[in-house]
């Protein structure tokens, strides 16, 4: 079935960083892939998708590109903000159904001043 | 976006009792949610789909009787946690699907003593 792993957090930066945080997929097919993000006390916001190999999809300076050779979707920002700390989780849909999505463990962005 | 809501966002019981949660889309109808339940530091797992007029379709090793689910209404939909025991103690995270993107609920925290 389809899967996500995602590189274990806590991910510690200073203020105007780059931010990497990997996500590799297994999945029939070439579904669409997602970034999904949870400010401190909020629900899940989508941050961005892909939904084909190749596609680079972005967002708020984020950005991630679908790449089937290596089934990443590797998520990136040139320069963090405090305001980007938050728990980010890749996602995808699971077989079947659109609406049903299968989500990494998330990965929790802490960046400081 | 979109805007869904979650109550309560925490909840403290007794073992042996029941909780009810609910799950609401305020500025749209869904005839369709998803309920999740998220560990620490682990993924978030879809438990169950609830319908609107109609049973809930519930996912490989979640238990039905133990998580009860109603979708009374094209705006809400309940998760009760019957005879709750400590192993339930989770985040419990709702969503619901509007122009093909998930909106998902603050999440409500579960401690059963």
């Amino acid at each position: 079935g389809n899967s996500v792993t995602q590189m274990e957090g806590p991910v510690t930066l200073s203020e105007e960083a780059f931010l990497t945080i990997n996500c590799t997929y297994t999945a029939t097919g070439y579904p669409s892939l997602f970034w999904y993000v949870q400010y401190p006390g909020e629900g899940l916001q989508l941050l961005l998708k892909a939904t084909k190999a190749d596609d680079k999809g972005s967002n708020k300076g984020f950005e991630a590109t679908y790449r089937k050779e290596t089934t990443s979707f590797h998520l990136e920002k040139g320069s963090v903000q405090v305001s980007d700390s938050a728990v980010y989780f890749c996602a995808l849909p699971a077989p079947g159904g659109y609406n049903k999505l299968i989500f990494g463990a998330g990965t929790r962005l802490a960046v400081h001043p | 976006g979109a805007v869904v809501s979650q109550h309560p966002s925490r909840v403290i019981c007794k073992s042996g009792t029941s909780v009810k949660i609910e799950c609401r889309s305020l500025d749209f109808q869904a005839t369709t949610m998803f309920w999740y339940r998220q560990f620490p530091k682990k993924s978030l797992m879809l438990m169950a789909t609830s319908n609107e007029g109609s049973k809930a379709t519930y996912e490989q090793g979640v238990e039905k009787d133990k998580f009860l689910i109603n979708h009374a209404s094209l705006t809400l939909s309940t998760l009760t946690v019957t005879s709750a025991h400590p192993e339930d103690s989770s985040f419990y995270i709702c969503s619901a699907p509007d122009h093909n993107e998930q909106f998902f609920g603050p999440g409500t925290r579960l401690t059963v003593l």
